[in-house]
């Protein structure tokens, strides 16, 4: 079956733009979860959704970053007035049951960002 | 939250056992440990979880002693295509039961023929 999707996959913007990252979890998943990623290291968490309700937004570095999933399916992540340090690999994952300890987490491909 | 700590890098060959031990010294009752493995270009893609003793699937086997202050996550016969970076992770679960994924730098492991 289809697994998570990512659009696009790469995105070159100009410091000052917007940006607007699209997340397809896969179909029926209840939480979606956004990460960004730097070469060499991990994932780091940014937010996660249950359904519409975003739960957690303590991993988003200010205020420029937001996140939103409307109808519980499709998420974006808007970065407003981009700046080159948010160049990364920004992921997004889902589970099949609400966001807890027990849930395996599905990765997308992510979305190369990069700021000129 | 609990941090880890895991080898950088590690080397194997193909057919060989393969064990990466990882250190989580104030992990927290609640805890889980939980691994990840990520290819190049790919995301991270789920492997195991435990929370004592030992655990097994069909890909691997995770070993937590009883203390819990490390864990060690064995591949058996490892193949070429098993060279990825290997993430541990020790999360605390939330007052909602949401245990947030922390990644650390995770260990590189290559196996050549």
């Amino acid at each position: 079956g289809a697994g998570v999707s990512q659009s696009p996959r790469y995105k070159v913007t100009k410091r000052g733009q917007d940006v607007a990252l699209r997340c397809d979890p896969i179909s029926g998943h209840v939480s979606l979860y956004w990460y960004r990623q730097a070469l060499g290291q991990g994932p780091e968490f940014l937010t996660y959704f249950n359904y519409e309700a975003q739960q957690d937004k303590s991993g988003l570095p200010n205020d420029r970053f937001s996140a939103e999933r409307p109808e519980g399916s499709i998420s974006t992540l808007t970065i407003q007035r981009t700046e080159q340090r948010d160049s990364a690999m920004y992921r997004c994952a889902s589970s099949t049951g609400l966001a807890g300890v027990r849930e395996t987490q599905y990765f997308g491909p992510g979305t190369r960002l990069l700021v000129l | 939250l609990a941090k880890t700590t895991q080898p950088i890098s590690m080397d194997s060959y193909e057919g060989q056992e393969v064990n990466i031990t990882c250190s989580h010294n104030n992990i927290a009752t609640n805890d889980y440990i939980t691994w990840y493995q990520q290819f190049p270009s790919q995301g991270p893609r789920f492997i195991i979880q435990g929370y004592k003793t030992k655990v097994t699937n069909e890909v691997a086997s995770l070993f937590i002693p009883a203390d819990r202050k490390s864990s060690t996550l064995s591949l058996p016969r490892v193949s070429l295509s098993d060279t990825a970076v290997y993430y541990c992770l020790v999360g605390t679960i939330m007052n909602t039961g949401f245990q947030k994924l922390v990644f650390g730098t995770g260990t590189r492991l290559l196996v050549s023929p």
